[in-house]
């Protein structure tokens, strides 16, 4: 059974681009989380789904980062304009209403802007 | 104050000892408790959950927590090189059955031969 699928797994871009990341969940789990991992801030969640309804955005940074859910399988983050300072590894995680502790992590998606 | 600490490490045992991982958290009412393994350059695994005050154990691993003290701790025995990794402690807040997680930044244990 595949995991939680995150895609491109390196991204390099300049500074001001549009960057998309993208993320597929285990199927059958309808709960799905952004997250971002830096040194100096460990992991932070930065927004979570249910059923494919947004339900906290509360740890997005700002307005250049958005989010969608279009449908069960496939989420997307957005970062436009990209700054250096949003160089960070993106994890995606999934899980399920009947067993929502245990969240699958995906192999994560490192950003570099320059 | 940082919603989850933990001692920053390095964390460094020989092969066969007992490695200890500690975690504070600051939010009184926090019920669920987590603890997951990061090898460098890959991502979060679950390895344990605690709920209740005491001990929990799984093969090696023991977590413990009091939450009278606010304090989550792991315990590995019979460390094994292939347990260097960050250990990352993870609390979600009571009130909901799914809210966020707050993690802290981990600890980096190394173990040697």
């Amino acid at each position: 059974d595949a995991g939680v699928i995150q895609s491109p797994r390196h991204e390099v871009t300049e500074m001001g681009q549009e960057v998309t990341l993208r993320c597929k969940p285990i199927s059958g789990h309808d709960y799905l989380f952004w997250y971002r991992q830096t040194m100096m801030r460990g992991l932070e969640l930065l927004i979570y789904f249910n059923n494919n309804v947004p339900i906290d955005d509360s740890g997005m940074p700002e307005d250049r980062f958005s989010a969608k859910m279009p449908n069960a399988s496939f989420s997307t983050l957005k970062i436009q304009p990209s700054e250096p300072r949003d160089s960070a590894v993106y994890f995606c995680a999934s899980s399920y209403q009947g067993s929502t502790d245990t969240q699958y992590f995906g192999p994560g998606t490192r950003l570099t802007v320059l | 104050q940082k919603e989850v600490e933990q001692n920053s490490g390095p964390l460094s045992v020989p092969e066969g000892a007992i490695a200890s991982l500690n975690c504070t958290y600051s939010d009184r009412g926090s019920q669920s408790f987590f603890w997951y393994r990061q090898y460098s350059g890959k991502s979060p695994e679950l390895i344990m959950f605690i709920y209740s005050n005491g001990d929990k154990e799984d093969g090696r691993f023991t977590a413990q927590l009091n939450k009278a003290s606010q304090y989550v701790s792991l315990l590995i025995r019979d460390s094994q090189p292939s347990d260097s990794a960050t250990y990352l402690c993870a609390v979600k807040r009571g009130g909901s059955t799914l809210g966020r997680l707050y993690f802290g930044r981990g600890t980096q244990l190394t173990v040697w031969p």
